[in-house]
């Protein structure tokens, strides 16, 4: 079956340490998105990439990197320099940055220790 | 981008039709509707999108009168898995999906 696959689903760090975020897609989708959830609120946009090698910021991008060297896969690194970093973390997937579905992957959910 | 305002929360009980409306007074000619569902600690998932006038699938309606500047999800007979938040988004090409609060629907037996 055809998906998004973020692993892990919880993830623990200690400050001061940088931690990267798996995302897999075998839909064939050209665009990634990787969204931050606090509890209660909405999805804020943290990065995207509409093609391979390609990526822009989003409304949130500071203390984050990411990068896109395959079509499948789309990780996330929160470094250091995010002051906090504990949310939950989700990443999808679409055809194209337009009218389209966004397909979700399940989250994870990273807590700074 | 089109900005979109729904209520906080609603609450129903089993069996009933619940009526979800956004308003997105701003809205531009290319801009559409789209409708997520998200459940505690998953990731949302596509409801349902539409233009102009009436939309429907498996799951719900979206209906949406001439002027565009509003927009309301039916969501027919709900039961108690139907209790997660409502996203209402307006966009379109070349923009991103931004998500508001949302509406956190209850559903009661």
């Amino acid at each position: 079956d055809g998906g998004i696959t973020q692993s892990p689903k919880y993830l623990f760090r200690k400050e001061g340490q940088n931690v990267t975020l798996s995302c897999e897609q075998n839909l064939n989708h050209d665009a990634m998105y990787w969204y931050r959830q606090d509890p209660g609120q909405g999805l804020r946009l943290i990065y995207y990439s509409q093609i391979v090698n390609d990526f822009q910021k989003g409304d949130i991008a500071e203390g984050y990197s990411v990068s896109r060297e395959k079509k499948e896969s789309f990780p996330l690194t929160v470094t250091s320099a995010q002051k906090n970093p504990t949310a939950f973390y989700l990443c999808a997937s679409s055809f194209g940055t337009g009218n389209y579905g966004y397909t979700f992957g399940s989250g994870t959910r990273l807590t700074v220790v | 981008l089109a900005k979109t305002t729904q209520p906080i929360s609603m609450d129903s009980y089993e069996g009933q039709e619940v009526n979800i409306t956004c308003s997105h007074n701003n809205i531009a000619t290319n801009d559409y509707i789209t409708w997520y569902q998200q459940f505690p600690s998953q990731g949302p998932r596509f409801i349902i999108q539409g233009y102009k006038t009436k939309v429907t699938n498996e799951v719900a309606s979206l209906f949406i009168p001439a002027d565009r500047k509003s927009s309301t999800l039916s969501l027919p007979r709900v039961s108690l898995s139907d209790t997660a938040v409502y996203y209402c988004l307006v966009y379109n090409a070349g923009n991103m999906l931004t998500f508001g609060g949302g509406t956190r629907l209850m559903v009661k037996p």
